[in-house]
């Protein structure tokens, strides 16, 4: 069973569109990150989230944890190609160390 | 500031053999933990080293073991390779000792192709 479960799992759009991506659990958090990996290269840190209710703006990005912390979304405004990449969510598997467990990421394409 | 090397960035290997992987962290970075991403099962976490200690175990058979040195650099092994190994094997590092809500700094990767 995926600890984190991650929606849509595809997503093709044009530039400018916005867009949401999901990442859901029955279990509670206390923090939550995500992370974009584009293709050939490692993943890169985009957010951490700790605040159920929380919300982090990157830019054209917004990030927003649940309330229960047991969710989070990412909001993307005006999608351009270079946002283009896998997004991964995340969370802590350990009491101690770095043992995170990701879901399996949202593929996302802007085309000009 | 260099980034996490992770030596070789592809090869491949027939079934049955053995492949030793590396991962230089970044300076300074004392955490040291692996992840194997492929496209069904996405990114699953393999151990994870501090201070040449493995720290924390993920749900792999003993075939995969690894290593950290008193400089931090890593090494994971996997022996008998099956066709199921291939992935992309990635080495992350972490500045901080305490618990994973830090920011970890990832490798790109080597890919390993087993035939």
């Amino acid at each position: 069973t995926q600890l984190l479960e991650q929606s849509p799992q595809f997503l093709s759009i044009q530039e400018g569109e916005n867009l949401t991506v999901y990442c859901n659990s029955s279990s509670v958090f206390s923090s939550l990150q995500w992370y974009r990996q584009e293709p050939g290269e490692g993943p890169v840190l985009l957010v951490t989230v700790v605040t159920g209710g929380e919300v982090k703006k990157l830019k054209r990005l917004t990030f927003q944890f649940g309330d229960a912390r047991k969710d989070s979304s990412l909001h993307i405004t005006a999608a351009q190609p270079g946002d283009t990449g896998l997004y991964l969510c995340a969370v802590s598997n350990s009491n101690s160390g770095y043992a995170l467990n990701f879901g399996k990421g949202t593929s996302l394409l802007v085309t000009p | 500031k260099a980034g996490v090397t992770q030596t070789p960035r592809y090869l491949i290997k027939t079934r049955g053999q053995q492949v030793t992987l590396s991962c230089s962290p970044i300076s300074g970075h004392r955490s040291v933990s692996w992840y194997q991403q492929t496209p069904g099962q996405g990114l699953q976490f393999l151990f994870e080293y501090f201070s040449e200690t493995q720290r924390n175990k993920g749900n792999f058979p003993g075939r995969f073991s690894g290593r950290q040195f008193s400089n931090s650099r890593s090494e994971m092994n996997v022996s008998t390779l099956e066709l199921g190994d291939s992935a992309l094997y990635l080495c992350a590092s972490s500045p901080l000792a305490g618990r994973g809500s830090g920011e970890l700094f990832f490798g790109e990767g080597s890919r390993l192709t087993v035939l």
